[in-house]
């Protein structure tokens, strides 16, 4: 399977910062990459398919971009509602899927 | 509206047989580029997916954990069913059942609100 390392593990910042989460994969995946943001005791909620689509009812905020092993997520001006776990997602292979270890992003 | 939810027993004693059923609803398993999968959280812990079943009855499986599952669609009842033997309390987690769009991307874009599955004697 392919492994996908995701940094920081965890973010402080503030309303209004822009921040970045980086994802790598082990090898190429194209553009077959997706990002996640997870509240407490909630289901995963997708923001980013296919590296940079911004999934319908998301903000213009999140933007993706990356293709082969390196992606980004960045969010332009952090909201209060942006606090949350993130993560990406490899869809490429045929064997299985694999997720990122996740990202805290925490107020500062 | 696609809809989707876990049920199941929520706690199961180590080296049993776990069952759990995603009951779904505003789409059809039998449409071109669908799949339904499952996806489990540890208390804590980061997101792992498992398995998923595509419309054509294809199935995935995580590497590490495939002698253990078993998927199984029942289109008829909108329904599919996932199996994992001989459980460990390491597998104590949230479960979490989605809707794959596997028509260009493939991206989880519908989830189930997950069924916390505990393993312990």
């Amino acid at each position: 399977d392919i492994q996908m390392t995701q940094s920081p593990s965890s973010l402080s910042a503030s309303v209004g910062d822009r921040v970045t989460i980086t994802c790598r994969a082990a090898q190429d995946i194209r553009t077959y990459l997706n990002w996640y943001q997870q509240k407490p005791g909630k289901a995963p909620k997708v923001l980013i398919y296919g590296a940079s689509s911004l999934q319908s009812g998301v903000p213009s905020r999140f933007t993706g971009s990356g293709s082969g092993t390196d992606f980004t997520l960045t969010i332009s001006s952090l909201q209060p509602e942006d606090f949350a776990t993130y993560y990406c997602l490899q869809t490429s292979s045929a064997v299985g899927y694999t997720f990122g270890q996740g990202t805290k992003l925490e107020i500062k | 509206q696609i809809t989707l939810k876990e049920s199941g027993p929520t706690l199961v004693r180590p080296t049993e047989t776990l069952t759990l059923t995603c009951t779904f609803s505003g789409f059809s398993l039998s449409g071109r580029g669908v799949a339904v999968g499952w996806i489990r959280q540890p208390p804590g812990k980061a997101l792992e997916w498992l398995t998923h079943v595509y419309w054509d009855d294809d199935k995935r499986y995580n590497p590490s954990l495939k002698s253990r599952l078993t998927i199984i669609k029942d289109t008829s009842k909108n329904q599919v069913v996932l199996t994992m033997t001989d459980v460990d309390p390491v597998d104590t987690a949230t479960y979490y059942c989605a809707h794959l769009d596997g028509t260009r991307w493939y991206y989880y874009d519908y989830w189930g609100p997950g069924i916390l599955v505990t393993v312990s004697s």
